[in-house]
């Protein structure tokens, strides 16, 4: 499989502040970068996506950041809150129905009261 | 968005036992179905990808005689855990995709599966 690389693996932030992941990819084939959130013992939930027509999307507190050249792209979470606090996953794939998502490892954020 | 339901959520079972978790798309139909593995703290492995009426496509080093997975409609895929020891313990979670065009996937709520 595909890399993705994903950083830091874990993540404090005070109730607030802004809480950055970073992902990288290898694969010039992907074309669809979504991010998951994951809280204990459930299954992930799709957050925002992006794919590479643009350089940023941003939905209510959340932003992706593109960089297609460097192959990278992040999230960005706004007034982070408490109930932020949980695991993040970038994904990579090819934005086609019937192809399968690549994860990075996950991030675990922590917001602080 | 749209749902994806796995049944059981848990499940623990004896050594040497088989074990078959559902996976079923609740408003949409799924051409295709993922299953895919997580240990603790650590990220989504894909295991295999399941297309409707044909066989699966499993991953490098996936064991497909032990991972038994099954695709009989476009709303329900199975992952049969065959002959289960501890170090199968882990919770799978399957995803589907909604669109003819796009690569978005959700997910279930996975299943965690505990061998004694």
């Amino acid at each position: 499989q595909q890399q993705v690389k994903q950083s830091p693996q874990s993540l404090i932030v005070q109730k607030g502040g802004i809480s950055i992941i970073n992902c990288a990819y290898e694969n010039t084939a992907f074309d669809y970068f979504p991010w998951y959130q994951q809280f204990p013992g459930k299954g992930p939930a799709l957050l925002i996506a992006i794919r590479p027509d643009v350089s940023e999307k941003k939905e209510g507190r959340f932003t992706i950041s593109f960089n297609k050249s460097a192959k990278q792209f992040s999230l960005h979470i706004m007034d982070s809150q408490p109930g932020d606090s949980a695991t993040y996953f970038c994904a990579a794939g090819e934005d086609q129905a019937g192809t399968a998502l690549i994860f990075g490892k996950g991030t675990t954020l922590s917001v602080s009261s | 968005g749209a749902v994806v339901s796995q049944h059981p959520s848990r499940v623990i079972c004896k050594s040497g036992t088989s074990v078959k978790i559902e996976c079923r798309s609740l408003d949409f139909q799924a051409t295709t179905m993922f299953w895919y593995r997580q240990f603790p703290k650590q990220s989504l492995m894909l295991m295999a990808t399941s297309n409707e009426g044909s066989k699966a496509t499993y991953e490098q080093g996936v064991e497909k005689d032990k991972f038994l997975i099954n695709h009989a409609s476009l709303t329900l895929s199975t992952l049969t855990v065959t002959s289960a020891h501890p170090e199968d313990s882990s919770f799978y979670i399957c995803s589907a995709s909604t669109g003819y065009y796009t690569g978005e996937l959700f997910f279930g709520e996975g299943s965690r599966l505990t061998v004694l």
